[in-house]
């Protein structure tokens, strides 16, 4: 069985300081990779995700991640956090093996102080 | 039109009403989700529907129904609840075609209901 851990419930940065947020998996088989973001009273959108090609993938905004095999990580990382940023992110995994189940993670909350 | 839209915005009911969940989009997905998050909570998936058919059902009781009248619209009835099934409850679509799995999903704004 699949299953994600967010290693931080919360992580505070000044603006404009650089932004780590962790995650880790677990699966048996391979799979695909997400970031999504949950602004206040708001669904969920896609920040960015690893299918396949290139380990480094990047969103619009600044965000980029790197999915590790060899560490089962998918890091979110930006170098400047900006006041906007300061959301709930949840990484998430699917199986290769198909199917439509997505198992999030419970989450961070990121905080950006003046 | 990359939105999904959900209503009501906020429902309050008694235990023993029964009240629905509409959930609409218009992108063309033919596959749409049902998910209920509580306070600092990730969403964990409760139904879904592929080409209008239940595909998944994680164990959910059956005071939750879900109901898919069309390709566009997601439904979810809701009988005799508990106080402990006040959540947000979150609709999402996604392509539904091919390896459903890399599907990026289109979440909803969500339901905020308090069972009283």
């Amino acid at each position: 069985a699949q299953s994600v851990t967010q290693l931080d419930s919360q992580v505070p940065v000044f603006e404009e300081a650089p932004v780590e947020l962790r995650c880790n998996y677990s699966s048996s088989v391979s799979v695909y990779l997400f970031w999504y973001v949950q602004y206040p009273n708001q669904g969920l959108q896609l920040l960015l995700k690893y299918l396949s090609g290139s380990t480094l993938v990047e969103s619009i905004n600044g965000f980029e991640a790197e999915f590790k095999k060899s560490e089962t990580s998918f890091h979110l990382t930006k170098p400047s956090a900006h006041m906007s940023d300061a959301a709930e992110y949840f990484c998430a995994v699917s199986e290769h093996t198909g199917g439509f189940k997505t198992i999030f993670g419970a989450g961070t909350r990121l905080f950006v102080k003046a | 039109d990359t939105e999904v839209t959900q209503t009501p915005k906020h429902l309050v009911m008694g235990m023993t009403n029964k009240k629905s969940l509409k959930c609409e989009q218009h992108m063309g997905h033919r596959a749409m989700y049902w998910y209920k998050q509580k306070a600092k909570k990730p969403p964990e998936l409760m139904f879904v529907y592929s080409y209008e058919k239940l595909s998944i059902n994680e164990s959910v009781p059956s005071r939750f129904s879900p109901e898919c009248p069309n390709s566009s619209l997601l439904n979810l009835h809701l009988h005799a609840l508990q106080p402990e099934d006040s959540a947000l409850y979150l609709c999402a679509s996604s392509q539904g075609s091919g390896a459903f799995s890399t599907d990026t999903q289109y979440f909803g704004p969500g339901t905020r209901l308090t069972v009283l």
